[in-house]
């Protein structure tokens, strides 16, 4: 079946390190590929997504790219900030029901 | 942005009890809204489905007489726990879908529930 695996968290980082979170997926057919962030007290939101191969979804600093030949959509940021401390979930979506399935989500604790 | 709202926020009940959890659509009307739980340290794992107007589509092994699901306008769906024991004390949380010609999801900030 189709699913979604993280690295384990928690990844702490001082300020202006640079970030990945590994995100590795497995599914049938040509799922689109979701990084969702919870900050804390609050519900997720879309961070960025990609709906094929090679595509690169990028917002906030924060890029992951489609890779189909290593199943992979990590998460990477070139200079973290305190206030990017947060969950943050990788998903993958099959078909147009809409339906998510989520990977295990990853805590970022970025100290000053 | 499209804003999804969760009441109450936390819940404690006693064993045996009904729990009604609400999730609306403030600014957008939600065709469709998926509900989760969520495990400490673990992924959301979508319980169901629903569409507005029709029944709800639960997943493979949740228990749709556990767990009503009404989604009876576009901007509102409630999810009712049903003789709730504290094996369905978890982290509930919905989503909505639709208004903005995408199909994104947008989540609510969840639901502690906690059955004594």
């Amino acid at each position: 079946g189709n699913s979604v695996t993280q690295m384990e968290g928690p990844v702490t980082l001082s300020e202006e390190a640079f970030l990945t979170i590994n995100c590795t997926y497995t599914a049938t057919g040509y799922p689109s590929l979701f990084w969702y962030v919870q900050y804390p007290g609050e519900g997720l939101q879309l961070l960025l997504k990609a709906t094929k191969a090679d595509d690169k979804g990028s917002n906030k600093g924060f890029e992951a790219t489609y890779r189909k030949e290593t199943t992979s959509f990590h998460l990477e940021k070139g200079s973290v900030q305190v206030s990017d401390s947060a969950v943050y979930f990788c998903a993958l979506r099959t078909g147009n029901t809409g339906k998510l399935i989520f990977g295990q989500g990853t805590t970022l604790q970025v100290k000053p | 942005g499209a804003v999804v709202s969760q009441h109450p926020s936390w819940v404690i009940c006693k064993s045996g009890t009904s729990v009604k959890i609400e999730c609306r659509s403030l600014d957008f009307q939600a065709t469709t809204m998926f509900w989760y739980r969520q495990f400490p340290k673990q992924s959301l794992m979508l319980m169901a489905t629903s569409n507005e107007g029709s029944k709800a589509t639960y997943e493979q092994g949740v228990e749709k007489d556990k767990f009503l699901i009404n989604h009876a306008s576009l901007t509102l769906s409630t999810l009712t726990v049903t003789s709730a024991h504290p094996e369905d004390s978890s982290f509930y949380i919905c989503s909505a879908r639709g208004g903005d010609g995408t199909d994104t999801q947008y989540f609510g900030p969840g639901t502690r529930l906690t059955v004594l």
